[in-house]
Formats: C-alpha cells, structure tokens, sequence
C-alpha cells in the first residue's frame, strides 16, 4: 500500500492565485482530514469528510474548499490564495481512532 | 475531548528508555490515549494508543495509571531516529460521523543525545 499521497510536496503561489492540493488513500478508509501546521505550532483541522460525497467543516475553513467524489481522493482547493495561507498541509485518513498522514505540501504564497 | 499536559521537551541518551508523560486529568470513561510523533517535516506518526490496559506494539508501550489521569509513552531502547515531537492527545476511538480531528496541542520535544 502507499498509503496516503500528496501533491505537489512545494508550491510558491503569488496572492490571489487558485490551486487544488491533491490527497489520495490506497487503504479503502472512509474519514480523511485535511491539517495545517504553521511553524512551531500543532495541527488545525481544515475540513474533513465522513465518505464519498459527505464533507463538513473543521476548525479553520475559510479560504478552502473540498469535495469528496471518491473514496480514494480528497483535493484541498485554495480559492484566491492569500498570505496567511502560507503553511504545511497535510492530509489524513482514519479508521478507527487511528489516523494517517501523508508526508505534507508546503505552500508558500507570496 | 479531554485536555493534555505534557513537558516541552526532554533528552534522553541513545540506548536507554525514553519516558515521556502526560497527563489528562479531565478524562472521561470511553476516551482513549493516543500518541503520535511527528519527526521534523513529516507528517505525524501513529504510535500507540490505550483505553485502561497497559499497551505494547513493536513501536513502544503504553502506560495508564489505574485512574486513567495521567500515563507515560515508553522507548525502550531510543535511537538517533526517535528524536520528534511526540503527542498526547485523547479522544473517542468512534467510527461514525461527528467532527473527525485530532486536537495537536504542542507536544513534548524529545531529543536522543548519542
């Protein structure tokens, strides 16, 4: 299994440029997460999906949107990028209380 | 899901067991102890987890106190790799819906000195 993948793994975008982050899972779990980490701090839940067409709201959703058509992805899209978004982010899927986490995109907006 | 303490950070010398504790004083009965690290730019690691029971799994081993308020992650032979922040989180081990994320708060810094 890959487990859970993410692209691109860097991103520099100027403010107000779009972007989709890509997520994708190989292990048939129903729950993904996106995170960001900003430096020296924990990770903030962004938005997270219970299954395949079933989405909802984290801790700092403003600025993202997701959608969940499959099982397997579970693309983070950027609207208009702005400073603040400046981060890692990373994606997860669970089953059980145990979660998995991709190796992260770090973005950068200028 | 309840809060956790932990220490900012602690050494510990390559070869010997690394201790790192937590405590989760407010814990409820059908919340369990989850660690994770996170190893600088990776995401973060499951480890180990517990309800009541002491756990062990080839990674490392869980201990609970009897009134669940506090426990200790242990690495019984730390190695260079192991240095990370490690994190104490507890949560509801549920499969169904509600709010799906873990609360990271800052962890505990644990460097392995050769």
């Amino acid at each position: 299994n890959a487990g859970v993948t993410q692209t691109p793994k860097f991103q520099v975008l100027k403010t107000g440029q779009s972007m989709t982050l890509q997520c994708a899972q190989d292990m048939n779990h129903e729950y993904m997460s996106w995170y960001r980490q900003d430096p020296g701090m924990g990770l903030r839940l962004i938005h997270y999906s219970v299954g395949a067409g079933i989405t909802d709201q984290g801790e700092v959703p403003n600025g993202y949107n997701v959608s969940r058509s499959t099982t397997e992805d579970f693309p983070l899209r950027l609207l208009s990028a702005a400073p603040s978004q400046t981060s890692v982010y990373f994606c997860a899927s669970r089953t059980g209380g145990k979660q998995y986490f991709g190796p992260g995109t770090r973005l950068t907006v200028t | 899901d309840a809060k956790t303490t932990q220490p900012t950070s602690m050494d510990c010398a390559e070869g010997r067991a690394a201790n790192l504790p937590c405590n989760h004083s407010t814990i409820s009965g059908n919340e369990y102890v989850y660690w994770y690290r996170q190893i600088h730019s990776q995401g973060p690691q499951y480890i180990i987890h517990g309800l009541k029971n002491n756990e062990t799994n080839e990674m490392a081993s869980l201990i609970i106190t009897e009134d669940r308020k506090s426990s200790t992650l242990i690495l019984p032979h730390a190695t260079l790799r192991d240095t990370a922040v490690y994190y104490c989180i507890v949560r509801f081990a549920r499969s169904g819906g509600g709010a799906d994320g873990l609360t990271f708060g800052k962890g505990t810094h644990l460097i392995i000195q050769p």
